[in-house]
């Protein structure tokens, strides 16, 4: 059971133009979301978080956006830039659990 | 902190074979997380540890499959025997208390077994 589902595998977006990946999450009990960005070869790095008490959160180009009646968020990122191409995954944990469930993916490649 | 530190960085293996691979978590964190890269399930959730103990192993996909944390600065994802179709990259990943942390991740294994 996929609890944390990101439906698009890849993504190919124009350098200096935006990206919207996309993360969907069907349990409940969830109230803290990360985005972590892989290169390959390397583990994921933390990008961005967001607490279920907020709808946005900024980091200078990186926006998350968390809609918890429809229980989904997404990760703007604007502008893109050829730095940006990589795997990007969203995860989720649960309040006082310090369990971490991480979605498939999304590959992101930015054309310069 | 040098980070999470995961040994070997790669393991060829035959079939039938042991594998160990290993984890050193960031000092001070007290969760411990072993994922499994693939395709299909992107970083699947293999076990974690909360202060050394196992807290919840129900992705481990079987019993060739065992976990260990003898202590908070180490820990072991053993197979045995091994299968062609545990290849993968395996992930060690360790967590700090309190609310809304972020999980620090190894460099990963990358496991082949021919």
């Amino acid at each position: 059971d996929q609890q944390v589902k990101q439906n698009s595998p890849s993504l190919s977006v124009q350098e200096g133009r935006i990206s919207i990946l996309n993360c969907d999450y069907t349990n409940s009990m969830f109230d803290y979301f990360l985005w972590y960005k892989k290169y390959p070869a390397e583990g994921p790095t933390f990008l961005i978080s967001i607490s279920s008490i907020k709808d946005k959160n900024e980091d200078g180009r990186f926006t998350v956006f968390l809609n918890k009646s429809a229980k989904h968020l997404s990760l703007h990122i604007v502008p893109s830039q050829p730095g940006d191409s990589a795997v990007y995954f969203c995860a989720a944990s649960g309040f006082g659990n310090e369990k971490l469930t991480f979605g498939t993916g999304t590959r992101l490649t930015i054309i310069p | 902190d040098a980070g999470v530190i995961q040994s070997p960085r790669h393991e060829v293996t035959e079939m039938g074979q042991e594998v160990t691979l290993r984890c050193k978590p960031i000092s001070g964190h007290n969760s411990l997380f072993w994922y499994r890269q693939t395709m299909m399930r992107g970083l699947e959730l293999l076990i974690y540890f909360n202060n050394n103990v196992p807290i919840d192993d129900s992705g481990m996909p079987e019993d060739r499959f065992s976990a260990k944390m003898p202590n908070a600065s180490f820990s072991t994802l053993k197979i045995q025997p091994s299968e062609p179709r545990d290849s993968a990259v395996y992930f060690c990943a360790s967590r700090g208390q309190g609310m809304n942390t972020e999980a620090f991740f190894g460099q990963g294994t990358r496991l082949t077994v021919v």
